[in-house]
């Protein structure tokens, strides 16, 4: 069966400090992997989508890394911000179907 | 990109009635799925919304408890019938514009069912 599991389920961090969050999958075949932000209260908002060929892509402070022979993949938080503080998502999509398979989420709050 | 909008974007409902929760999209796309995102859980699809024809549902979920219609490639509509409390949810409409593409999220309906 094809799961997406994320950690920590939740982290709390002062702002201005940097922190990972992990996310593993057993999806196959595998086509591509997303992390998205999601406000309380909106829609989940693609960070970074990356093929398998990608081992590290960034976007702004966000980097985020693949390991597809581990199947795993970190999102880099750095110097984070109060907006940071937001559920973040891990989608990976099978190869072929196009069927994404979501995580929990990882629950992040930015204190000041 | 798509800009999605969604109606209502919240809304507390008695047991037994139904809820309509629309979907615009600013331009035309290929795919239109209906997720659901209970509190704490990852994001469970409903049903892919297939434009003049039956949509598409997931193990679990049957047409006459959520209805969905999709009369052209920018809107969809999806209906929660006959709701109970365990209906209380964040409903999600999400869009691609071909299939495989990046997938944009409108922001969302809170339902709270009494």
């Amino acid at each position: 069966k094809n799961q997406v599991e994320q950690s920590p389920q939740s982290l709390i961090i002062l702002e201005g400090k940097n922190c990972t969050l992990q996310c593993n999958y057993t999806v196959s075949p595998f086509s591509n992997l997303r992390w998205y932000k999601q406000d309380t209260g909106r829609g989940p908002v693609s960070l970074t989508i990356m093929t398998f060929s990608e081992n590290t892509k960034s976007n702004g402070r966000y980097t985020a890394t693949l390991d597809a022979d581990t199947k795993q993949s970190s999102l880099h938080i750095t110097a984070s911000q109060l907006s940071d503080s937001a559920s973040y998502i891990c989608v990976v999509i099978s190869g072929g179907s196009y069927i994404p398979t979501f995580g929990r989420g990882t629950s992040l709050i930015v204190h000041p | 990109s798509a800009v999605i909008s969604q109606k209502p974007s919240r809304d507390i409902c008695q047991r037994g009635t139904s809820l309509t929760i629309q979907c615009q999209v600013d331009s035309q796309v290929t795919m239109m799925f209906w997720y659901r995102q209970q509190p704490g859980q990852s994001l469970t699809l409903i049903a892919t919304a297939n434009q003049g024809s039956e949509a598409t549902y997931e193990s679990g979920f049957v047409i006459d408890k959520f209805p969905i219609s999709r009369p052209n490639l920018t809107f969809s509509t999806l209906t929660v019938s006959n709701m109970s409390p365990e209906d209380s949810s964040i409903y999600l409409c999400s869009v691609e514009k071909l299939a495989g593409d990046e997938q944009f999220f409108g922001p969302g309906t809170r339902l709270t069912v009494l």
